[in-house]
């Protein structure tokens, strides 16, 4: 079963403006992580939280870890056209990864 | 150039055939799974290999039969058994990154099935 459930299914923003995604999972966890699928595409790894860490950058990406509500967010500033894409997290329990349904993210010119 | 290769990328078959869709990666990684995804849907695990001559069932398996004979090579069979092939599969491979149990994961394209 899929541990990771993401909210909103779908969102569509204008270009420079912050784009805000949420993860839900249910159980314990050694790490979180968020990927990005182009369309018809394999995913491509964006960043890793350890369960142990609350909050993480790597360029315009920032990552919450609530492990206390067993969710975790991930904002893009100023977002571009480029990143429109299906993001996933996934939930690492001893090197089993387990993928949300994903967000759909539009970014408009 | 380092990376997971699946091939065909498109693949069409009948029903009640038997089809073997490739993976190969040569960034020496211990860890090798296959997923399934569903249009709108998220992956879901259908076998994962740790090392070689082992693997394990994920969660949707049945139907499916998997061998891992050589450390890059994790093909998938689909077989007659298996209800609704007509899928996009994903092959990935991951080693332990940064601290001592992280593990990213490494994609390839994927390949399109559609059996009718």
């Amino acid at each position: 079963s899929q541990q990771g459930e993401e909210d909103p299914q779908a969102l569509s923003i204008q270009e420079g403006e912050n784009a805000t995604m949420n993860c839900s999972y249910k159980t314990s966890i050694n790490n979180l992580q968020w990927y990005r699928q182009n369309s018809g595409r394999g995913l491509v790894h964006l960043i890793l939280i350890r369960s142990n860490e609350r909050e993480k950058h790597s360029g315009r990406l920032r990552v919450t870890l609530d492990t206390s509500k067993k969710s975790s967010s991930l904002l893009i500033t100023a977002s571009r056209a480029a990143d429109t894409a299906s993001y996933f997290c996934a939930t690492d329990a001893r090197n089993q990864f387990y993928f949300g349904t994903g967000t759909s993210l539009t970014v408009i010119p | 150039d380092g990376g997971i290769t699946q091939s065909p990328k498109y693949l069409f078959r009948k029903e009640g055939q038997n089809v073997t869709l490739s993976c190969e990666q040569n960034l020496n990684h211990d860890a090798m799974y296959w997923y399934r995804q569903d249009p709108g849907q998220g992956l879901r695990l259908i076998y994962y290999s740790q090392i070689v001559n082992d693997f394990q069932k994920g969660d949707i398996a049945e139907g499916y039969s998997v061998s891992r004979e050589k450390k890059e090579s994790f093909p998938l069979t689909v077989t007659s058994a298996q209800k609704n092939p007509t899928a996009f599969y994903l092959c990935a491979s991951s080693i332990q990154s940064g601290v001592a149990g992280d593990y990213e994961q490494y994609f390839g394209p994927g390949t399109r099935l559609t059996v009718t």
